[in-house]
């Protein structure tokens, strides 16, 4: 069964404090592995596309590595700013064309 | 370039009837899927189209179903609805052998 974990579930994080979670996924048959910032009442919203191991991919605050050997990735908000609070998803694909995603980690930024 | 539509964006069925949503991807993009959220779990793939073929399918009943046209709008059918087909119903668009999904805003479904 292809099972994507991301931890924590849930963060609250100070204004102007950098933090990080992370995605968990098979280590086998890996194609792709996909960022999102799903804001409420908004449509989710692409922040990185990573393909190779040892992949490091940066959007502003915004960055993210890749461990396909051992099937994590991490994504990293440095300063984190109000406009960051936002459910981020991970998503695995697969050489199958299966697409699993994440249940999400909900990031709630504290003035 | 407009973005992703989705229509309509509520909808609320009783249970047994049917239901067509309808997904416009952005100009050009001709790979459309469709994904279901509902509460506490994660966006679960429902099917990829790509030139108005199937290209993939998720773990569904033969109740959910698909079809796409030549200007690449996709809509998603559920037959038969179920208390458990409640759920957010998202489309996303790509273009042709990019990874990066466009998502819609979605179509809140609800069924009682």
């Amino acid at each position: 069964i292809l099972n994507v974990e991301q931890s924590p579930q849930s963060l609250h994080v100070q204004e102007g404090d950098s933090t990080n979670f992370t995605c968990s996924f098979p280590s086998s048959n890996f194609y792709a592995l996909h960022w999102y910032r799903w804001e409420t009442a908004k449509s989710p919203e692409a922040l990185f596309v990573m393909t190779l191991n040892g992949d490091e991919k940066k959007k502003g605050r915004i960055s993210a590595t890749l461990n396909t050997k051992e099937g994590y990735s991490y994504l990293y908000i440095k300063g984190s700013q109000p406009e960051d609070s936002a459910t981020y998803l991970c998503a695995f694909g697969n050489r199958d064309d299966k697409i699993i995603f994440g249940k999400g980690t909900r990031l709630h930024i504290l003035p | 370039k407009a973005g992703v539509t989705q229509t309509p964006r509520y909808l609320i069925k009783t249970r047994g009837q049917q239901v067509t949503l309808s997904c416009s991807p952005i100009s050009g993009h001709r790979s459309v899927s469709w994904y279901q959220q509902t509460p506490g779990q994660g966006l679960q793939f429902l099917f990829e189209y790509f030139s108005e073929t199937q290209r993939n399918k998720g773990n569904f009943p033969g109740r959910f179903s698909g079809r796409q046209f030549s200007n690449s709008r996709s809509e998603m059918n559920v037959s038969t609805l179920e208390l458990g087909d409640s759920a957010l119903y998202l489309c996303a668009s790509s273009l042709e052998g990019q990874l990066k999904q466009y998502f819609g805003p979605g179509t809140r479904l609800t069924v009682t």
